[in-house]
């Protein structure tokens, strides 16, 4: 059973910083993964998905992978208020088509 | 942009009525998913439906679940005889294909369920 894990946080951040997400997997096998940001009461959204060991860049965030250590991470640069959110890290299932998803961090900016 | 959506935003009923959920994917996906999350909690997987069949499904799905295409656009999720413990959003999401890396899922708004 594949387990997607996430420090609930919060994690505070001021406007301007850097804010550092981080996810550990159980899945060795594991080769895709996702980042959604959910705002309160609304539904995931696909900020960004990495596959292949290394980091990959769009606008302010970038996704990192470690398949080694089993550790995936978003960064958010020149954070905002609103990337105040909750965000999900999440792998597909051994057959691909499902999403596994961790609990979430919850990222306050402040400005 | 192209996005999923679905119907209604939030639906109330009560302990034993049946309610449908509906969902209209974006239009050139061909796999569907449901999606649930009760308040406070992570999201999770109930099923996955391909070429008007079920593809997979959760320990979640059980018998009081079921999903349907009824035509060529609306994708639906039915909860029979529903329980106080099945109150959460649900959430609809497409893909364009699945079973490789490089897919990606999006999700609709989700239907606030309530079972009172």
């Amino acid at each position: 059973q594949k387990e997607v894990e996430q420090n609930s946080g919060p994690l505070s951040v001021p406007e301007g910083a850097i804010a550092s997400l981080n996810c550990t997997y159980s899945d060795r096998v594991s080769q895709s993964f996702f980042w959604y940001r959910q705002y309160s009461g609304k539904s995931p959204e696909l900020i960004m998905s990495i596959y292949s060991n290394g980091d990959k860049e769009d606008g302010r965030f970038t996704a990192q992978l470690n398949k080694a250590s089993q550790y995936v991470s978003l960064l958010i640069r020149d954070s905002q208020p609103s990337d105040s959110a909750t965000y999900l890290c999440a792998t597909l299932n051994q057959a691909g088509t499902a999403l596994i998803f961790g609990k979430g961090t919850t990222l306050s900016v402040s400005s | 942009e192209p996005e999923v959506t679905q119907t209604p935003s939030h639906q109330v009923t009560q302990m034993g009525q049946e309610v449908i959920l509906r969902c209209v994917p974006i239009s050139n996906h061909l796999y569907f998913y449901w999606y649930r999350q009760i308040l406070g909690q992570k999201v999770e997987f109930l099923v996955s439906f391909y070429n008007n069949e079920i593809s997979e499904k959760s320990e979640i799905f059980d018998d009081q679940f079921s999903v349907e295409r009824p035509d060529g656009s609306n994708f639906t999720l039915k909860i029979r005889s529903t329980k106080l413990e099945d109150s959460a959003m649900y959430f609809c999401a497409s893909s364009e294909v699945a079973g490789v890396p490089s897919y990606e899922q999006y999700f609709g708004p989700g239907t606030r369920l309530t079972v009172t």
